[in-house]
């Protein structure tokens, strides 16, 4: 299956620490992107990483991707109680596919 | 731009009755896409349109479950007759003409079938 698979399911850190965030995938891709989910809302986009990038900043998240290892992470700096969300990485080839996502808890 | 708008964003009905499901997406996207979430399932693509025209359906779960794209600004999915385990939040998403960007979605509709 092309669909991407997160890593950790679930995290929990206080504010201010880093967030770390991994997606692994088994197909070739285009791109990989990553979303953000608030409880009872839709998907955000974030921020999209193309086949051919190693690495992306956007303001305090970086993304890198290491496509010989189908592999990809999402770093959030300095959190903050507002990023409490769920994580997805969609992968891309024809369509875009999610994984399960990873549920970050921002603890104050 | 008021983004993707889904109605309605919230919906009960009995078994058996028929829904439908409506999305607008953004002016100047022509990719649509139809999604389901669950929690046990995750987000599942449903079927994608591209300048109105149903390119990929393979994720329509079965015949009860349709969807048309009869102009750029305007799409439905209706399920008819709609049963327990169709309960999920639906999101209709949006996208720019050609690849690498990534997908407008619109706040979801919850469906439960009771």
């Amino acid at each position: 299956s092309q669909q991407g698979e997160e890593d950790p399911q679930a995290l929990s850190i206080q504010e201010g620490e880093n967030a770390t965030m991994n997606c692994s995938y088994k197909t070739s891709i285009n791109n990989l992107q990553w979303y953000r989910q608030n409880s009872g809302r839709g998907l955000v986009h974030l921020i999209l990483i193309r086949s051919n990038e190693r690495e992306k900043h956007s303001g305090r998240l970086r993304v890198t991707l290491d496509t010989s290892k189908k592999s990809s992470s999402l770093l959030i700096t300095a959190s903050r109680a507002a990023d409490t969300a769920s994580y997805f990485c969609a992968t891309s080839y024809d369509k875009i596919i999610f994984g399960k996502g990873t549920r970050l808890h921002i603890l104050p | 731009d008021a983004g993707v708008i889904q109605s309605p964003r919230h919906e009960v009905t009995e078994m058996g009755q028929e829904v439908t499901l409506r999305c607008k997406p953004i002016s100047g996207h022509d990719y649509l896409f139809w999604y389901r979430q669950t929690m046990m399932r995750g987000l599942e693509l449903l079927i994608y349109f591209n300048n109105n025209v149903p390119i990929d359906d393979s994720g329509m779960p079965e015949d009860r479950f349709s969807a048309k794209m009869p102009n750029a600004s305007f799409s439905t999915l209706k399920i008819q007759p709609s049963e327990p385990r169709d309960s999920a939040v639906y999101f209709c998403a949006s996208s720019p003409p050609g690849r690498g960007y990534g997908y407008t979605f619109g706040s979801g509709t919850r469906l439960t079938v009771v």
